[in-house]
């Protein structure tokens, strides 16, 4: 069965910490992994990843994919409070995008 | 703006009764889709479109429905409304399927059945 499990499902840290999001899937036609942040209402897009290895970078946020062990990460140096949030990793396929149970970030001052 | 519009964006409704949750968007995608959000299972796909006069099933149909007879909107329907269809609703769309554009979605619509 199609899955997609994100890890760990909750995490707490200080203001200044680096923190690591994991997600790995299993599909059977993968085209892209996607990771999404989740406030109080609606995801908003990150990252599009298609190709392994090659880093997508956005300010203190980055990510990486590997096609071959059927992972992603989501990395976010020195954390702020404004990082408190759910963050969601998807998988298209060719008939939908299938989502992972999410990540729920919470940074103290 | 634009975006996904989603309305109501609370709404409780007594078992048995049915309701449709309104979804428009105005940047001319399409593929569009429905998903409910429930504590620690993340996003489900209920319904989806890859156009106007074409929908299908996603991962939990039943007890929804659905058309799309315009671009621009696509209504989520629910028949005879039940507790288990207490969760958020999430509509999304995108320029098309599969091809690695992401979704852009609306601001939810979080139900309650009693």
């Amino acid at each position: 069965e199609d899955k997609v499990v994100q890890s760990p499902l909750s995490l707490v840290v200080h203001e200044g910490d680096t923190v690591t999001l994991n997600c790995s899937y299993e599909v059977t036609n993968f085209r892209s992994l996607l990771w999404y942040k989740q406030e109080k209402k609606a995801p908003t897009f990150l990252f599009m990843l298609t190709s392994s290895g090659i880093e997508k970078k956005s300010g203190r946020l980055s990510s990486i994919l590997d096609k071959k062990e059927l992972f992603s990460i989501l990395n976010i140096t020195a954390t702020q409070t404004g990082d408190s949030a759910i963050y969601l990793c998807a998988v298209e396929e060719n008939n939908d995008m299938r989502f992972g149970a999410g990540t729920r970030l919470t940074v103290k001052p | 703006n634009a975006g996904v519009t989603q309305t109501p964006k609370f709404q409780v409704l007594k078992t048995g009764q049915s309701m449709t949750l309104q979804c428009a968007q105005d940047m001319n995608h399409e593929y569009m889709s429905w998903y409910r959000q429930d504590p620690g299972m993340g996003l489900r796909l209920i319904h989806y479109s890859v156009g106007a006069g074409i929908t299908d099933q996603g991962e939990v149909p039943n007890g929804y429905n659905v058309s799309r007879s315009t671009t621009e909107d696509f209504p989520l329907r629910l028949l005879s409304a039940a507790p288990s269809q207490t969760s958020v609703y999430f509509c999304a769309s995108s320029y098309s399927r599969g091809l690695g554009y992401g979704y852009t979605f609306g601001s939810g619509t979080r139900l309650t059945v009693v």
